[in-house]
């Protein structure tokens, strides 16, 4: 079965612009998590979509934002890109319909600002 | 708030050696605890979990025990292989909190032949 998919792998691009990110879960799965990963921060938790409804969301400002699609997929999408914002942003999914169900990581998409 | 603190890496060893990464946790309620193991360039991969107190958590030779009185969690393995070297992270997600997870910081383990 194949794992969770995420688009594009690499992304490179300057401050002030703005960013979609693509996350495709494992069939089946209805919940799909987002997550930023850098080097000062660690793994800090963005949002988390369930039957394309936002169920819970981090402390990250409102430039931040995600959706969810009938079929599951979820982008993201980050506004007026910030030098910090150089991260890289992994996809979870997971079955979804109870809670702390294993989840199923990507293997990211690593953003770079220039 | 809730939190997870692991000991600091890098943590060094030979092959065949015994592993312990220690991992405490704060958190209201009862936690489901995980870990996960991170390759160079990839995801995070699941490892073991235990959703409650005393629980034991396995998976390739690894395990850890949920262990309430002192909330804790330590990774262990008897005998690490130089394929185990990875960054590995202690979760939790606490309940109503859907799939949040909280992680620590993450301990890089190398383990040389």
């Amino acid at each position: 079965k194949a794992g969770v998919t995420q688009t594009p792998r690499y992304l490179i691009k300057t401050r002030g612009q703005q960013v979609t990110l693509s996350c495709s879960p494992i069939s089946g799965h209805r919940s799909v998590s987002w997550y930023q990963q850098t080097p000062g921060q660690g793994l800090q938790f963005l949002f988390e979509y369930f039957s394309e409804t936002q169920r819970n969301k981090g402390n990250f400002p409102g430039r931040f934002s995600g959706r969810q699609f009938s079929n599951s997929r979820s982008e993201m999408n980050v506004s007026t890109l910030e030098l910090g914002d150089s991260a890289l942003y992994l996809c979870a999914s997971s079955l979804g319909e109870i809670e702390n169900q294993p989840q199923h990581f990507g293997d990211g998409t690593r953003l770079s600002i220039l | 708030g809730d939190s997870v603190t692991q000991m600091e890496g890098p943590v060094t060893l030979s092959e065949e050696a015994f592993l312990t990464i220690n991992c405490t946790y704060t958190a209201t309620g009862y936690p489901s605890l995980f870990w996960y193991v991170q390759y160079p360039g990839e995801g995070l991969q699941l490892l073991l979990k235990a959703t409650k107190a005393d629980d034991k958590g396995s998976n390739k030779g690894f395990e850890a025990t949920y262990r309430k009185e002192t909330t804790s969690f330590h990774l262990e393995k008897g005998s690490v292989q130089v394929s185990d070297s990875a960054v590995y992270f202690c979760a939790l997600s606490a309940y109503g909190g859907y799939n949040k997870l909280i992680f620590g910081a993450g301990t890089r383990l190398a383990v040389h032949p």
